[in-house]
C-alpha cells in the first residue's frame, strides 16, 4: 500500500508564527513517531504515539512544541510562536507497533522561519 | 542513555570498489536493534539493513553486509562493488528492544560515489 505521507513538503513561516505538519502513517501502523533533523545532523526523537496509550513527550524541546493524533490515523505536530532555531526537517514515521517492527519514514517537511 | 558514534563525516568510494561505514554504540542493555538508514538527497529514509543484537550472525542485504561486534558494540556497514546511486547520507541506528521504541541515531555520514 502506501507509504507514509506528509504535508506540506516546504513551508516558509515568519518568527512568531504558529506552524501545523501533517502526517499520514501507513494504514494499520499502530506507532506513529514525530523526528527533527537539522541541517548536517542526525534525527533527534521528538515524541511517539502508540494506540490509545498516552504518548511519550520527552523528545519535545519546549512547550512551544505540541502533537495529536487520532486514534490510529494523521497526526499534526504544532509549533507555536515558532524561532529561527526550529528551522529544520520534519520527519514523520510509522510502524506496526509489534516489539520487532521496522520504522518507515515519510518525506518529511522542510520549515525555514525567517 | 543510549548513544550512537558516527566519526567520519564524509567518505568517497569508486564505482565498483568496496566501502565500510563505522559506527560504534553505547548501551548498558543486553537485547537491541541496530539499522542503517540511508537518506538520498530527495530526505527519504531508507532502511538499509537491520540487526538483532541476539544474533551472532552478521545480516545481508544484497550488496550491503553489517560487521556486528556486540563486546565491542561496534556496528559498520559494508558496501561491496558501490555504485552511483549509492551515494546518499547514511545513518546508523539503535534502538531498544522495549516497549518505546525510538530511534537513536548517529550524526550520519555523507558517501560519494566517483564514477
Amino acid at each position: 500500500g502506501a507509504g507514509v505521507s506528509q504535508s506540506p513538503s516546504n513551508k516558509v513561516t515568519e518568527k512568531g508564527k504558529d506552524v501545523e505538519l501533517r502526517c499520514d502513517p501507513i494504514s494499520g501502523h499502530t506507532a506513529l513517531y514525530w523526528y527533527r533533523q537539522r541541517l548536517g545532523q542526525g534525527l533527534e526523537f521528538l515524541i511517539y504515539f502508540q494506540g490509545n496509550s498516552a504518548p511519550d513527550k520527552s523528545g519535545l524541546p519546549s512547550d512551544r512544541f505540541s502533537a495529536e493524533r487520532t486514534g490510529e490515523s494523521v497526526s499534526t505536530l504544532t509549533i507555536q510562536r515558532t524561532q529561527q532555531e526550529d528551522s529544520a526537517v520534519y520527519l514523520c514515521a510509522s510502524s506496526s507497533g509489534l516489539a520487532t517492527e521496522t520504522q518507515y519514514f515519510g518525506p518529511g517537511t522542510r520549515l525555514l522561519v525567517l | 542513555a543510549q548513544t550512537v558514534t558516527q566519526s567520519q563525516p564524509e567518505m568517497s568510494v569508486q564505482e565498483a570498489e568496496t566501502v565500510t561505514l563505522s559506527c560504534t554504540y553505547d548501551t548498558s542493555e543486553s537485547d537491541y536493534y541496530l539499522f542503517w538508514y540511508k537518506q538520498p538527497p530527495s530526505r527519504q529514509m531508507i532502511l538499509v539493513i537491520r540487526q538483532e543484537a541476539y544474533k551472532q550472525q552478521n545480516a545481508t542485504e544484497n550488496r550491503f553486509s553489517v560487521n556486528f561486534q556486540k563486546a565491542a558494540k561496534s556496528f559498520s556497514l559494508k558496501i561491496s562493488d558501490s555504485q552511483l546511486g549509492d551515494a546518499a547520507m547514511y545513518f546508523c541506528a539503535y534502538r531498544s528492544a522495549g516497549a518505546n521504541s525510538k530511534l537513536t541515531f548517529g550524526k550520519g555520514i555523507t558517501l560519494s560515489v566517483r564514477p
